[in-house]
């Protein structure tokens, strides 16, 4: 089983829409937690840190249930430039990276 | 503001081959890290560096070695290119090993492919 899984997709969404990727990991002693965002044929870039409490930056809003060991990524009002790979990325002394959720925003 | 330079962005090698995939920071971060990304399997570690005079294996090593030169520079080395290898190299930098703010800067990827 790998360590951090997520749906590769892609999912095909209409501008505005909302959209959900969910992580699972299987290390119930992870440390901390976090989206990356990679752009086709680019390079990952930090999105932003996953908080017990649950935390948004804009669009953007994450979560995590250490119980069920899975974090998420929701984005609102979807844009064309948010097509993108998005990462999950577990810290478990070693950053753990998942193979991405690919989405992709249709005007 | 340069970040991570890693070079070449683009080589072809023949197997059994030898090659050097070169990598700088300027961010004067402690430690620097390689990774491979395939398809389907994510970005996966093959060697990193704590700091600099330190260097240990990641999740896929084998066939790779590196060299921390100095604070600012990691190199990855493969000593005789396999098919295998074929893959996007990413050289990336973190102020510390403790990953507290999960911040890793990466370089624009090396495309490597081994026929």
């Amino acid at each position: 089983r790998k360590e951090v899984e997520q749906d590769p997709g892609p999912f095909n969404v209409p501008e505005g829409a909302t959209v959900a990727f969910n992580c699972t990991y299987s290390n119930s002693a992870s440390q901390s937690f976090f989206w990356y965002r990679q752009d086709c044929r680019k390079e990952p870039k930090l999105l932003m840190s996953v908080y017990s409490s649950g935390n948004e930056d804009g669009r953007f809003t994450a979560q995590l249930n250490r119980a069920s060991q899975y974090i998420s990524l929701l984005i609102r009002d979807s844009k064309l430039s948010d097509s993108a790979t998005y990462l999950c990325v577990v810290n478990t002394g070693k950053l753990i990276f998942g193979q991405g959720t690919t989405l992709q925003v249709k005007p | 503001n340069a970040g991570v330079t890693q070079t070449p962005k683009f080589q072809v090698l023949k197997t059994g081959q030898s090659m050097t995939l070169q990598c700088a920071q300027d961010m004067n971060h402690n430690s620097m890290y390689w990774y491979r990304q395939d398809p389907g399997m994510g970005l996966r570690l093959i060697y990193y560096s704590a700091s600099e005079g330190t260097t240990d294996k990641g999740e896929v090593p084998n066939g790779y070695n590196v060299s921390r030169l100095n604070k600012r520079e990691f190199s990855l080395r493969l000593e005789s290119a396999a098919p295998s290898q074929t893959s996007v190299y990413f050289c990336a930098s973190s102020e510390n090993q403790r990953m507290n703010t999960g911040e890793l800067f990466f370089g624009e990827g090396s495309r490597l492919t081994v026929l």
